[in-house]
């Protein structure tokens, strides 16, 4: 079993850019969430997908968006990046459960991006 | 609202116990979950306590609730230098399907 897991690991772009993130989840998990880790702090959720529709979002703003696809897999797309996007992004994967409520969720490695 | 606040810094002896405590304020919260972070990697899940539980065990650590005062602890008993990490309470609540609410993490040292 191969777990989460996400790529590219690390990142470097450019103030203005765009950015596409990737994550396969754990093996015969359905639902996928996005996580930002500034530097110091714990992750703060972005959103969440299920059968490839955005669950439920976080405080983030429009210019981060996402996509599930048929095979479970999720990128997150990050437009006109700025300095305060530089964090690690963690996808989590899950099961989700008998009623609607999501079971353990785990973790990729993250991709560290750094906007410069 | 969504909060959940953790004690920054921990330093322990090997052999020794470690105690990691957390509060959360959503009395809604359904369940409540342990992480470990080591430099440079992601999370890795220790361990979790459903609401309606007091305590869990699971080898060396204990999960103790207190639903009452809104207070998770973690306990690491004989400690050892590659407990040495950021560690991290979460909790989900009944109203935010997996949606994880993260305190800003514990980091545990371990002295030889």
């Amino acid at each position: 079993d191969a777990g989460v897991t996400q790529s590219p690991t690390h990142l470097i772009k450019t103030r203005g850019q765009q950015v596409t993130l990737r994550c396969s989840p754990k093996s015969g998990h359905d639902t996928v969430s996005w996580y930002q880790q500034a530097l110091g702090q714990g992750p703060q959720f972005i959103f969440q997908y299920y059968e490839e529709e955005e669950r439920q979002r976080g405080n983030f703003p429009d210019r981060f968006s996402g996509h599930q696809f048929p095979n479970y897999s999720s990128e997150l797309n990050v437009n006109a990046l700025l300095l305060g996007d530089s964090a690690l992004y963690l996808c989590a994967s899950s099961l989700e459960g008998p009623k609607g409520s999501d079971t353990e969720a785990f973790f990729g490695q993250g991709t560290r991006l750094t906007v410069v | 609202g969504e909060d959940v606040e953790q004690s920054l810094f921990l330093s322990v002896r090997e052999g020794d116990s470690s105690v990691i405590n957390c509060t959360y304020t959503d009395s809604s919260s359904t369940y409540l979950y342990w992480y470990k972070q080591e430099p440079g990697a992601g999370l890795q899940l220790l361990t979790y306590i459903f609401s309606n539980m007091d305590m869990k065990q699971d080898q060396r650590l204990t999960v103790l609730l207190n639903k009452k005062d809104k207070h998770l602890s973690l306990r690491i008993a004989d400690t050892q230098t590659g407990d040495s990490a950021i560690y991290f309470c979460a909790e989900t609540l009944s109203s935010n399907t997996g949606k994880l609410i993260f305190g800003q993490g514990t980091t545990l040292q371990v002295k030889p």
